[in-house]
């Protein structure tokens, strides 16, 4: 079936502006989680959605970033005002249940100029 | 503080050779403990977990609590088996892994 799908697969931005990322989760899935991945590094945690709420955003860096799930499905990575340092592989990944194991996206690459 | 130590960035071993990736963590509590792999061009996929006690492609991972490491083993390695492997924890009752920084494994024919 259909795994993880996120769009776009990359994005080139001029600092200071705001882009927006989107992950479909696998069908079904309540369970979704945003990470950033840097070069040379390990993915870092950002934010975890349980159905529609924000069960946990502590890795989200500062106030410029922010993310939705509206309908528990779906969901979209803000960020405004944007810097180089947020030039990194943003990865979602669901799963069907907190205990179970995420399926990662194929990540968005985005680069900041 | 948790924490995920994969000590080696880079490891080329021989095909048919044995391969152990190492992996160390620092953890107050009982972690649960992942290894991840992304072959080229593909997306990061689970390998295996530590409560699962299971063989996948060949490779196992056995949780010793007294060393804190979770280190992955495979007795002879395949060309197939070059990829990316990242070490991940999970703390008790948190929601997110914590991943280490990967090491980039290279089986040379």
């Amino acid at each position: 079936g259909a795994g993880v799908s996120q769009t776009p697969s990359n994005k080139v931005t001029e600092k200071g502006k705001y882009v927006e990322l989107r992950c479909d989760p696998i069908s079904g899935h309540t369970a979704l989680y945003w990470y950033r991945q840097s070069l040379g590094q390990g993915p870092e945690f950002l934010i975890y959605f349980q159905g529609t709420g924000a069960a946990d955003d502590s890795g989200l860096p500062n106030d410029r970033f922010f993310a939705v799930r509206p309908e528990g499905s779906v969901s979209t990575l803000k960020i405004q005002r944007t810097e180089r340092g947020d030039s990194a592989v943003y990865l979602c990944a669901s799963s069907s249940d907190p205990n179970s194991p995420l399926h990662f996206g194929n990540g968005t690459r985005l680069t900041v100029t | 503080a948790q924490r995920v130590t994969q000590p080696e960035k880079l490891l080329s071993v021989f095909k048919g050779a044995p391969v152990e990736l190492k992996c160390n963590y620092s953890y107050s509590g009982s972690p649960e403990l992942f290894w991840y792999v992304q072959y080229s061009r593909q997306r990061l996929q689970l390998l295996l977990r530590h409560i699962s006690r299971e063989s996948i492609k060949g490779f196992t991972a056995d949780l010793n609590k007294g060393e804190t490491s979770f280190h992955l083993k495979k007795p002879f390695a395949q060309e197939e088996d070059s990829a990316m492997y990242y070490c991940a924890l999970q703390g008790t009752g948190a929601n997110n892994l914590f991943f280490g920084t990967g090491t980039r494994l290279t089986v040379i024919p």
